[in-house]
Parts: C-alpha cells; sequence; structure tokens
C-alpha cells in the first residue's frame, strides 16, 4: 500500500525558512517523479514543484522559484522542500504526492502538512 | 501557462442523479488531464488520469472523456458519498495547473 507522509509544518514568521519532509512506503521510490501541491485555507489546489526519478530534472512555479528548493534522498524513501523567505501567501496545506507514467498523474496523496507565515 | 476552467462551479443535486462536470483548458493539452475529488478535511483523491482512464479503486460510475481542450467528467448515478469537490488538473506542460473546482452538493 502507497503511504506517503508530511511532515515540518510549523508557524513562521515572514521571511523565515522551513523544511519540510515526505517519508514515501509502498513502491519503489526511485522510480517514480514526485511534486508538491499546496492548498490554502478555503481554496483550490495549487501545484507547487515536482522532481523526477533521479531526481536530476526539477520543476517549480514561478509563485516559489528562486525561494523553494525541492530535492530527494532515494536511498531513504524521501522527498523534501526547503522554503525560504517566506511570505504570508505560502501559508497552506502542504502535500506530497507520487506521479506515475507521466509526472503530472498524481495518483497518490498524504494527508499534508500545514505551514503559517504570520508575524 | 495553461489556465483551467471548470463548470459549473457547484450544483446540487439528488441521489440517484447522473451528474456531468465540463473541464476547459486554455490550450490543447492532448489528454494530459485528471480528475480529482475532495471532501472536507481530506486530500484530494485521483479519479481519472488521462482524461478518461480509471484510477484503481475508483469505482466505474465515474468516467472522464474528451481531448485537446474540452473534458467532462461523469458520475452515472449519485450516491451521498460523492457529495464533495471535484478538480481537473493539466499535466500536459508545467506548471501543472488545476481548475477552480465544482462543489457537489444535496438538493
Amino acid at each position: 500500500e502507497v503511504q506517503l507522509v508530511e511532515s515540518g509544518g510549523g508557524l513562521v514568521q515572514p521571511g523565515g525558512s522551513l523544511r519540510l519532509s515526505c517519508a514515501a512506503s509502498g513502491f519503489t521510490f526511485s522510480t517514480y517523479p514526485m511534486s508538491w501541491v499546496r492548498q490554502a485555507p478555503g481554496k483550490g489546489p495549487e501545484w507547487v514543484s515536482a522532481i523526477s526519478g533521479s531526481g536530476g530534472s526539477i520543476y517549480y512555479a514561478d509563485s516559489v522559484k528562486g525561494r523553494f528548493t525541492m530535492s530527494r534522498d532515494n536511498s531513504k524513501n524521501s522527498l523534501f522542500l526547503q522554503m525560504n523567505s517566506l511570505r504570508a501567501e505560502d501559508s497552506a496545506l502542504y502535500y506530497c504526492a507520487k506521479g506515475g507514467l507521466y509526472a503530472g498523474d498524481l495518483g497518490y496523496w498524504g494527508q499534508g502538512t500545514l505551514v503559517t507565515v504570520s508575524s | 501557462d495553461i489556465q483551467m476552467t471548470q463548470s459549473p462551479s457547484s450544483l446540487s443535486a439528488s441521489v440517484g442523479d447522473r451528474v456531468t462536470i465540463t473541464c476547459r483548458a486554455s490550450q490543447g493539452i492532448s489528454n494530459s488531464l485528471a480528475w480529482f475529488q475532495q471532501k472536507p478535511g481530506k486530500a484530494p483523491k485521483s479519479l481519472i488520469y488521462a482524461a478518461s482512464s480509471l484510477q484503481s479503486g475508483v469505482p466505474s460510475k465515474f468516467s472522464g472523456s474528451g481531448s485537446g481542450t474540452d473534458f467532462t467528467l461523469t458520475i452515472s448515478s449519485l450516491q451521498p458519498e460523492d457529495f464533495a469537490t471535484y478538480y481537473c488538473q493539466q499535466y500536459n506542460s508545467y506548471p501543472f495547473t488545476f481548475g477552480p473546482g465544482t462543489k457537489v452538493d444535496i438538493k
């Protein structure tokens, strides 16, 4: 059974940093692309970043480019999102999601970790 | 970026109704389209990928169709557990983008 468990969220001041983690199990992690998707309260999902199975290709939404860095450690079945220069508009529930044959076929999602950016 | 629109934004339906939701892309995306169901306090659940392929474990009352710019999600016979918000998402090109959602509630 595919399981994705996010952690690392919390309350941070504007301009601060957080590092999110996603622990994956139930599939051959290194084979699949992964994404981070966020959802602000009362809003629809917003794709944030994607990474290939090898980690060699990474893509970002314009809204986070230059501030967020996505990475993975295939030896530990783990996904990461380093978030710097956080803004109030980054406040959201952050989900990690497993891609399929295509990176954007997000077949499995974790339960999310909440990030709140506020002074 | 590819913009996704959905119609209607909300609908009221009864148990047993056939429901159709439409999604339109601002440019052609071939069949690179997924549909998600989301219930309050839960993560989105993937229903359909590649416009018409059912995810494993998803009941056959859900079906998808379309290609290019126009897509539909149909629920053949609405059940109480289907009342939720439905989102389409394109993955033809980065950045992946979601539609604004269609909320299906009880009439």
